[in-house]
């Protein structure tokens, strides 16, 4: 996935660890995202970020918080992580919320949490 | 009700079939359309993009939107093993909204 990675990208946690995620851009693309993908439910937005330091919630952003503190990292963690929130996790970037050119999406990670 | 509804499938073809892979959607303010595809163990990539109604054609793919029924379609020609991946629609106003996707898979 040219220009966006995802790390780790893999990983086994156990319940009620902190739990940080990183997706890394080189792009230069203003907005960046963080989504969940479970079966049934397929991708669900958790956060999305629109500038440095400029972050808004998403539909399932209990239990989760993030940070961007430069236009090329953006980092999700999990408080304290639940067996709940066992899922594969997608950063995505834009230029334009999506509207014009659509989201790239990195390769996920694949959180167990046990 | 979920605002963009796909069904899951899974849909099984032979090579060469046509493929139609639909969604509905329940916001009549969606304008931006698009479809994705998504390899197994890989991050959705952007396949077909629609600005409101009508139909746009790339390649062997061909994507509609017809905004009266709340109603996008992706069609396949000539479908290839190398198709077989979950397709997710998307569409938005502001907000991006995904569906569930339909998982495809195209025998030899």
């Amino acid at each position: 996935d040219a220009g966006i990675t995802q790390s780790p990208r893999h990983k086994v946690t156990e319940t009620g660890t902190p739990v940080t995620l990183r997706c890394h851009q080189t792009e230069n693309h203003r907005y960046m995202y963080w989504y969940r993908q479970d079966p049934g439910h397929g991708l669900r937005l958790i956060h999305y970020s629109y500038g440095v330091k400029d972050t808004d919630k998403g539909e399932v952003s209990d239990g989760y918080s993030v940070s961007r503190s430069k236009t090329e990292d953006f980092l999700l963690t999990l408080e304290s992580a639940t067996s709940s929130q066992t899922s594969v996790y997608f950063c995505a970037i834009s230029q334009d919320r999506g509207l014009n050119y659509g989201y790239t999406f990195g390769s996920g990670t694949r959180l167990t949490v046990v | 009700q979920k605002e963009v509804e796909q069904d899951p499938g899974p849909l099984s073809v032979p090579e060469g079939a046509i493929v139609s892979l639909n969604c509905t959607y329940s916001n009549s303010a969606f304008q931006y359309f698009m479809w994705y595809r998504q390899y197994s163990r890989k991050g959705p990539e952007l396949l077909m993009y629609t600005y409101s109604s009508g139909n746009k054609e790339d390649g062997r793919f061909t994507a509609q939107v017809d905004k009266s029924s709340k109603y996008i379609s992706l069609f396949i020609r000539d479908s290839q093993p190398s198709d077989s991946a979950t397709y997710l629609c998307a569409m938005s106003e502001n907000d991006m909204r995904f569906g569930a996707g339909t998982r495809l898979t195209v025998k030899p």
